[in-house]
Order: structure tokens, then sequence, then C-alpha cells
């Protein structure tokens, strides 16, 4: 899997729009990008992902830079349940036993 | 979304003693699981891989003989740890992929924290 990389920690105010950056300039044609995130002691719970183009879903966007080096994930009204560990992890779907591996993520911590 | 659960959620042992964690998938099949592990503050670990039927996959450095880990239907993992140490004492969390989810997704269990005495 490709590596990436993301700030070590960010704040956002309540109400407003998280933006959570991811540099994966090593990710092959065919990798996709995969957002999780892991509130405290709780097991990681799926966002999104995608692979070239921009997504959204009822949780968050995916933003990804033409040249898919980067990406964004924006959560547009942040609230303070979403504090939590952002990872990004590359990887290519579809991959039977292989298994994501997580890196240090974001720690995001939404203020009131 | 798929939903995995894990039992028991915490759980305190006394040192020597062997702990069982279960990780079932409720609404589908999980033809692949996957256990880590987390320390606090750190980011999560991957211990093994199991396929139903077929023996565990271990990560260099785990050890097989003291995490044992049973696949043995499409719904039903379960993780021992044997002869407990206080640094065994984690976050150990379970994960399923099946088919007819969507294969690109990995669904986690709640985790379960262990404290060895």
């Amino acid at each position: 899997d490709a590596k990436t990389t993301q700030p070590p920690s960010m704040d956002c105010a309540e109400g407003r729009a998280a933006n959570l950056p991811c540099n994966h300039s090593t990710i092959s044609g065919n990798e996709y990008v995969y957002w999780y995130r892991q509130i405290h002691s709780q097991g990681p719970q799926y966002i999104i992902h995608g692979l070239k183009n921009n997504e959204t879903n009822e949780m968050a966007s995916l933003i990804i830079t033409e040249d898919r080096k980067s990406s964004t994930l924006i959560l547009p009204h942040a609230t303070l349940r979403d504090t939590a560990v952002y990872y990004c992890i590359v990887r290519l779907p579809y991959s039977g036993n292989t298994p994501l591996v997580f890196g240090k993520g974001t720690r995001l911590s939404v203020i009131a | 979304g798929a939903v995995v659960s894990q039992h028991p959620s915490r759980v305190i042992c006394k040192s020597g003693t062997s702990v069982k964690i279960e990780c079932r998938s409720l609404d589908f099949q999980a033809t692949t699981m996957f256990w880590y592990r987390q320390f606090p503050k750190k980011s999560l670990m991957l211990m093994a891989t199991s396929n139903e039927g077929s023996k565990a996959t271990y990560e260099q450095g785990v050890e097989k003989d003291k995490f044992l880990i049973n696949h043995a239907s499409l719904t039903l993992s379960t993780l021992t740890v044997t002869s407990a140490h206080p640094e065994d004492s984690s976050f150990y969390i379970c994960s399923a992929r099946g088919p007819g989810l969507g294969e690109e997704t990995q669904y986690f269990g709640p985790g379960t924290r262990l404290l060895v005495l």
C-alpha cells in the first residue's frame, strides 16, 4: 500500500467545515483513497472512499486532486461528536485478504 | 453498513489466565476476518488475518501460540490470549470483510479492552 501523510492534529469550531488533508504522492493508478475515523475507545468507522472523482455521502465529501497525489476529507458542519482520529488509507479495492493498514492519522478536535 | 460485534466489551483477568474474545458478523458472511491491537494513543496494529476454515496468518512479531485465532464459521472468529500478562493489556479490535458488501470496505467491531492484573 502507498504511504500517506496527514497532519497529526487539527482543531475545528463547531458548525464550521472541517477540511482534513492527506498526501499520497506515490499512489498508483488503480489504488483507491479510503477514509476511516476512530472515536475514542471505539472501533474504526468507514467514512468514504474514491478513485479519482469527487465523492459525497451523508457523512462527508472527498475531494481528490487531478494528479491524485493528495485529497481532502470535508465534514461540512462539524459537531462535537465528530471529534476523532481520522485515517487516510490508500489501497487496491477487492484485495481479498489484504487488510487495511493504519498510519497515525489526524486527531480532529471539534471545539464548541 | 454491515454490523460486527465483539464480546466482551471489556475484561479484567489475572496474570496467567486465558481470555477469549468473540467477533461476530451479524448480517453478512465474513470470509475474512482481521484482528488488530491498539495501545493507548497509538494506531491500530494488525495482528493476524484469518479465512473461514483456514489457519490464521500472523504478522511478524505476533506469537501464534499466545494469540490463538479460530475462524470456524462464516460469522464467528475468536481470539484467545493464553497465559495473559500485564503487557498484553490493550484494546483488541476485530474487522471483517465478505462478499456482497462491496469488498472494498472493511467493517470493524467496537473493540474489547483487556486489562491483565
